[in-house]
């Protein structure tokens, strides 16, 4: 089955403790983003990749890192999560700039204490 | 960059009637427009989106129309059913960019009566 697949789907941390969301897709799609969504603001993109060892910013990349050392990984890093991090994250993947349907992950429900 | 805003953020309708959601965008280079439904604990699922080449495109109960004059766009969903309820996202990005930024609408939750 087509899929992308985030976890954790549910994570409690404290301030300031490291921690990554991991992100995968089996349909060999070039292209992966992450978002933020927040209540009244949408989703908001984080950063995204066009391809392997291809990244760059979204509109809200302050306080997170991502790496695409493999095609289909994708990983979300919070160096030291802060409360105004606490969100609902999304991992998206498409096959290619010209076919741009995005597939997204179930989510990440992030709580930062 | 591009700016999309969506009205309304709520709507509220009887189960069988229409339900139109509206979008404007800021960026005249942008020339793809997806809508997206999010269902409760799910991520976004596109369901239907238009190129802009096309004015308009339909898929049974759910339509797209674009006007790229006045750059807005909207979803219209008819004869809704109560599975119609969830969060809609529309977005828009300009896919000769060089790079690959789809930037969405605040949202419309939808909520059909039965």
């Amino acid at each position: 089955e087509a899929q992308v697949t985030q976890n954790p789907r549910y994570l409690i941390t404290v301030t300031g403790k490291k921690l990554t969301v991991t992100c995968s897709q089996n349909m060999n799609h070039e292209y992966m983003s992450w978002y933020r969504q927040d209540p009244g603001l949408g989703l908001r993109q984080i950063y995204y990749s066009m391809n392997v060892e291809v990244t760059d910013k979204g509109d809200v990349p302050e306080g997170y890192k991502v790496s695409r050392k493999e095609k289909r990984n994708f990983p979300l890093i919070l160096e030291s999560p802060s409360p105004n991090q606490t969100s609902l994250y999304f991992c998206a993947s498409s096959l290619s700039q010209g076919n741009t349907e995005a597939f997204f992950g179930q989510g990440t429900r992030l709580t930062v204490v | 960059g591009e700016n999309v805003e969506q009205h309304p953020s709520t709507l509220s309708v009887q189960e069988g009637d229409s339900a139109v959601i509206k979008c404007t965008y800021s960026d005249s280079a942008s020339n793809y427009f997806p809508w997206y439904k999010q269902e409760l604990g799910k991520g976004p699922q596109l369901i239907i989106d238009i190129r802009s080449n096309v004015g308009e495109k339909k898929d049974q109960r759910i339509a797209v129309t674009l006007n790229k004059t006045a750059k807005h766009f909207s979803l219209h969903i008819t004869e809704t059913q109560p599975e119609d309820s969830a969060v809609y996202f529309c977005a828009a990005t300009d896919t000769g960019a060089g790079s690959y930024q789809l930037t969405f609408g605040k949202g419309t939750k939808l909520s059909v009566i039965p």
